[in-house]
């Protein structure tokens, strides 16, 4: 089973930050926060992941809070193609490789 | 770069047939994975292969799925025979390192099932 927790559901207005949080309390030291996300009748993507610091990237940033319990995916200016399923997964070095996915959260951009 | 191709992209079955996928990963990824995706759920994993080894086959129903991966290159999956709860979508992706770990995945498009 997924050990993070996210809202099933978000809305955001096109053009602004859509910030999707994620709780991972029982992450362990070795483990990173991933996020994909899985637009209509695709495969999941990459988005970005962080082990303690803040990362960003072309697509994303993701905040992880000091005691790495949460973290927050920001879309700086989201845009209709930014309506998909978003996932956050804690994914360490020492399991096989396999993603535990759970249920994510559908984000909608509305115009 | 070529992404991770898969075929069909739709199959209808009855049940009790069998069907069988194709994935094709990123030329030069040592790991591939196959999926489960049931609408409403997010993907489960069915088998991982490192390069032609299986790595985690724990999710895969042998009784009727089976997975190989010739060479290390291509992959199929088989299902035989197929049961209504069955439907659903497979998704095939790939990872560059041997081992897993915390490497990227890149996913294909998925083949969608659907047993009547």
């Amino acid at each position: 089973d997924a050990k993070t927790t996210q809202p099933p559901s978000m809305d955001c207005a096109e053009g602004r930050a859509a910030n999707l949080p994620c709780n991972h309390s029982t992450i362990s030291g070795n483990e990173y926060v991933y996020w994909y996300r899985q637009i209509h009748s695709q495969g999941p993507q990459y988005i970005i992941h962080g082990l303690k610091n803040n990362e960003t990237n072309e697509m994303a940033s993701l905040i992880i809070t000091e005691d790495r319990k949460s973290s927050t995916l920001i879309l700086p200016h989201a845009t209709l193609r930014d309506t998909a399923v978003y996932y956050c997964i804690d994914h360490g070095s020492s399991n096989t490789g396999k993603l535990i996915f759970g249920q994510g959260t559908t984000l909608q951009v509305k115009p | 770069e070529a992404g991770v191709a898969q075929s069909p992209r739709y199959k209808i079955i009855e049940k009790r047939q069998s069907v069988a996928f194709w994935c094709n990963p990123i030329s030069g990824h040592a790991t591939l994975y196959w999926y489960q995706q049931i609408l409403g759920q997010g993907p489960k994993l069915l088998i991982q292969f490192q390069n032609n080894g299986v790595v985690d086959d724990s999710q895969l129903p042998k009784d009727r799925f089976s997975a190989e991966r010739l060479k290390g290159v291509d992959s199929t999956l088989k299902i035989q025979p197929a049961k209504l709860e069955d439907s659903a979508v497979y998704l095939c992706a790939s990872s560059q390192l041997a081992g897993g770990g915390t490497d990227t995945q890149y996913f294909g498009p998925g083949t969608r099932l659907t047993v009547l």
